[in-house]
């Protein structure tokens, strides 16, 4: 069985440009979170989905953030115009039910210049 | 909302034993996680407590005391690959369950 995958796994941009990322959760799954490590500091979570709506988002930065999960299986994170401070690991991970642990993605990395 | 405090670093020694605390504070609770975080790779899974008690798992144990929103990981015949950051994270027991992560803890493990 796959596990939760994410695209891309790095991203170089300028400040103002728009990134979309990516995550494709275990399939059945239907909880999805987000989450961003920005070096040094914890897992902060973003988000998080309950098949196609947005169950909590109270981790969102501000509005320049984007999520979505269209049908409810993939999801898209779209960071629109990025700034230096957004910079750092996005993980995505899912979770079947209410219980059971949560499956990580590989993490996409985001840079920006 | 939710508090999560773990120490920032450790260092032990190969082949010893080390414990891990974390500490929280929670508005809702339902279990805790911990987390073992390979520098550039994902969080995998280790353990997740939601009752009293001490589970353990090959090297690694896990304890759990709600009423003193306390918990620790000890691992056991350390080994050089455990040199990771390891994640405390509480789950929530409000509607659609949220997971909070600590800071992390950086192991080090020397010869």
């Amino acid at each position: 069985e796959a596990g939760v995958t994410q695209f891309p796994s790095h991203s170089v941009i300028e400040k103002g440009q728009t990134v979309t990322l990516r995550c494709d959760p275990i399939s059945g799954h239907d909880n999805l979170y987000w989450y961003r490590r920005v070096m040094g500091k914890e897992i902060k979570f973003l988000l998080h989905f309950v098949k196609e709506s947005k169950q909590d988002e109270s981790g969102m930065p501000n509005n320049r953030f984007l999520a979505e999960r269209t049908g409810g299986t993939y999801s898209t994170l779209k960071v629109q115009p990025a700034e230096l401070e957004d910079s750092g690991v996005y993980f995505c991970a899912s979770r079947q039910g209410n219980t059971g642990e949560l499956f990580f993605g590989e993490g996409s990395r985001l840079t920006v210049l | 909302g939710q508090n999560i405090d773990q120490p920032t670093e450790m260092t032990a020694t190969e082949g010893a034993i080390v414990q891990i605390n974390c500490t929280y504070q929670t508005s809702g609770f339902n279990g805790l996680f911990w987390y073992q975080q390979h520098a550039g790779e994902a969080p995998t899974f280790l353990s997740y407590n939601v009752l009293d008690g001490l589970e353990e798992k090959g090297r690694f144990s896990s304890f759990l005391s709600r009423s003193k929103g306390y918990s620790y990981l000890l691992l056991k015949e350390l080994q050089m690959k455990d040199s990771a950051s390891y994640l405390c994270a509480t789950l929530n027991s409000g509607g659609y369950q949220k997971v909070t992560f600590g800071t992390g803890t950086k192991l080090q493990v020397i010869p």
